[in-house]
């Protein structure tokens, strides 16, 4: 079968480092997708990898390891509006998302 | 406006009543979606289409029927609600063919069936 896995909630600090895991088993891999999304509103694209290593966008960082099954999601510098969930999302052989029930991130002051 | 919109975007229907859910796209994307999204659970897909006139079945299709006549606009209708189908429903697009261009979400509907 097909399986997303992420935790469930995280608590962090403003203005320290969060890291966000993602382990996944698909039928074929065609990349994987960060989405973030507050409450209330809709997904909203964060970033992609399709090959191994990391993908640095700011305060925003990928990374994935396919050999692994594996990605994480680094948020630097924390900030109040980080407070969202986090969904990983694979695409699979037929280019559809398959998606992890997400991982609400708390900022704390 | 240029994007993805949804209407209604909140609804109280009856169990048992037809409704349906419009979606409308200015990009000219070939890919939409619906999605349904709960409480423990990720996205769901329940229909997709590829272009217009070419539907698919998703994960959760059951309930639900879709119809794709223009490019643009891609309806979902409860054909008789129940209250299982209380969910919050997100509209998406996407470009391209066999690549995994990202998504774009419209901004959802809240359904209630009580």
């Amino acid at each position: 079968g097909q399986n997303i896995d992420q935790p469930t909630e995280m608590t962090a600090t403003e203005g320290a480092i969060v890291q966000i895991n993602c382990t996944y088993q698909t039928s074929g891999f065609n990349g994987l997708f960060w989405y973030q999304q507050h409450a209330g509103e809709a997904p909203t694209f964060l970033s992609y990898n399709v090959l191994d290593g990391l993908e640095e966008k700011g305060r925003f960082s990928s990374f994935l390891s396919r050999s692994k099954g594996y990605s994480y999601l680094l948020l630097k510098e924390l900030q109040m509006k980080d407070s969202a969930s986090y969904l990983c999302a694979v695409s699979d052989s037929n280019y559809q998302l398959i998606w992890g029930a997400g991982t609400k991130l708390i900022i704390k002051p | 406006d240029a994007g993805i919109t949804q209407s209604p975007r909140y609804k109280i229907t009856e169990t048992g009543r037809q409704v349906t859910l419009m979606c409308h796209q200015t990009w000219s994307h070939s890919y939409m979606f619906w999605y349904r999204q709960d409480l423990g659970h990720g996205l769901r897909l329940i229909y997709y289409s590829a272009a217009a006139d070419i539907t698919d079945k998703g994960e959760v299709p059951d309930g639900y029927v879709v119809s794709r006549s223009k490019t643009e606009n891609f309806p979902l209708t409860l054909e008789s609600a129940t209250r299982s189908q209380t969910s919050v429903y997100f509209c998406a697009s996407r470009d391209g063919t066999g690549e995994a261009y990202e998504q774009y979400f419209g901004p959802g509907t809240r359904l209630t069936v009580t």
